[in-house]
Order: C-alpha cells, then sequence, then structure tokens
C-alpha cells in the first residue's frame, strides 16, 4: 500500500498488557498518522506526527502512546490494554494524498 | 469537532447500475476526501475534492462547498466497486470520517 507496513497484522491481548503497533513507511513523508476503525464507524483519529521528534493528539488520544524517533518509523502503544481498545488500526502518511497501511487488527480479552 | 453525515447506510445494486453516494458536514471546510474501504479492508483514496468536480474513469465526485455537501457518483457498477465508501473533512490533521456507505454490486 503505497510503502506503508504495519506490524503485527493481528494481535490478542488480555486486559492490562501492554504492546506496540510499528507503522514503517519508506516514501520519506513527513506525516504519519494512527487511526482506529470501529464496526459500523469510520476512522477516528488517535495521534499524528509532523515530522521526526513530533507528535500530536488526535480525536481519541486516551489509553494511548505514540513516537516517531524515526522519521520513517511512527509507533504506537498501549500501555494498559482494555477491551474498549478492541479495534482495527490503521496508519496513514501523506503525501500528495493519504496512503493507509493494511490495518492491524487487535483484540483485548 | 465537524459532524459528517453519509448516505444511504447501504446500497445494493446490479452490476451495470448507477449510483450516487452523499456527504453532508456541518462546517465549512477547505479539505474533503473519499475512500474506498475494499472487502479485504484495504483504504484508498478516491478524491480530494473541497469543492467543484472531479472525474476517474467511471467514478466522479462533485462538492458544494456552499451548501456543505458532497456526492460521488458511480456509473456502471461492477462487483469490484463492492465495500465502505467513506468521506472525511475537516483540518488535514483532524479530519473527521463519516460512517460510511456499504455498497455491494451483484453479479
Amino acid at each position: 500500500n503505497a510503502g506503508v507496513t504495519q506490524t503485527p497484522k493481528f494481535r490478542v491481548l488480555k486486559t492490562g498488557q501492554s504492546m506496540t503497533l510499528l507503522c514503517a513507511q519508506d516514501m520519506n513523508h513527513e506525516y504519519m498518522y494512527w487511526y482506529r476503525q470501529d464496526p459500523g464507524m469510520g476512522l477516528r483519529l488517535i495521534h499524528y506526527s509532523v515530522g521526526e521528534g513530533t507528535t500530536a493528539k488526535g480525536e481519541v488520544p486516551d489509553g494511548y502512546n505514540v513516537s516517531r524517533l524515526k522519521k520513517q518509523n511512527f509507533l504506537l502503544g498501549l500501555e494498559s490494554a482494555a477491551p474498549s481498545q478492541t479495534s482495527v488500526y490503521f496508519c496513514a502518511i501523506r503525501g500528495d494524498t493519504q496512503y493507509f497501511g493494511p490495518g492491524t487488527r487487535l483484540t483485548v480479552l | 469537532g465537524i459532524q459528517v453525515e453519509q448516505s444511504p447506510p447501504d446500497l445494493i445494486l446490479q452490476e451495470g447500475a448507477n449510483s450516487t453516494l452523499r456527504c453532508n458536514f456541518s462546517d465549512s471546510v477547505n479539505n474533503l476526501q473519499w475512500f474506498h474501504q475494499n472487502p479485504w479492508g484495504q483504504l484508498i483514496n478516491l478524491f480530494y475534492i473541497p469543492s467543484g468536480t472531479k472525474q476517474n474513469g467511471r467514478l466522479s465526485a462533485t462538492t458544494v462547498a456552499t451548501e456543505r455537501y458532497s456526492l460521488l457518483y458511480i456509473s456502471s457498477s461492477q462487483t469490484t466497486d463492492s465495500g465502505v465508501y467513506f468521506c472525511a473533512v475537516g483540518p488535514i490533521n483532524d479530519m473527521r470520517f463519516g460512517a460510511g456507505t456499504r455498497l455491494t454490486v451483484k453479479p
């Protein structure tokens, strides 16, 4: 998907566990985004970054942290997973348009 | 934030039919995009169209910013058009997505 990859593709967590989702791009774009998609809904922005070392909150940031230590990578962390965080997570980059990664399906039991 | 409503929520067509999807939004915007999510979950940008009309093959889109709506037209639909169509509006770093229109095209 235009050089945007997400790791892992699937994950099952127990409540209280932590994990990190990785988004990697090979297009050298400054802007990167993390969204979540819940059933029957559109995407909601969690956090975004306008460049290496910068991050900002989106519409639904609570319970998540992010880091952009390298330009090509944008990490999304869940410190203490909750069932409400069961969702499909999409990473996106912005060039002339937005390019989305394939998604990570996360289930929190 | 901006409210985005899409209609209809579901649409079933026979292959070859035409369709119109609508997106209403609550505030003036300088960014509006249409996306297609295929049955495998992949999201593809279709149009960046804050105003005016654009066409790409069998798809075209029109946004009337002063009246706060956008329309996506699909002509001669094909089974590969199936999926969910989303519009998203607002500042580029705070886009709000509608709930989508789920399109099913039957052979």
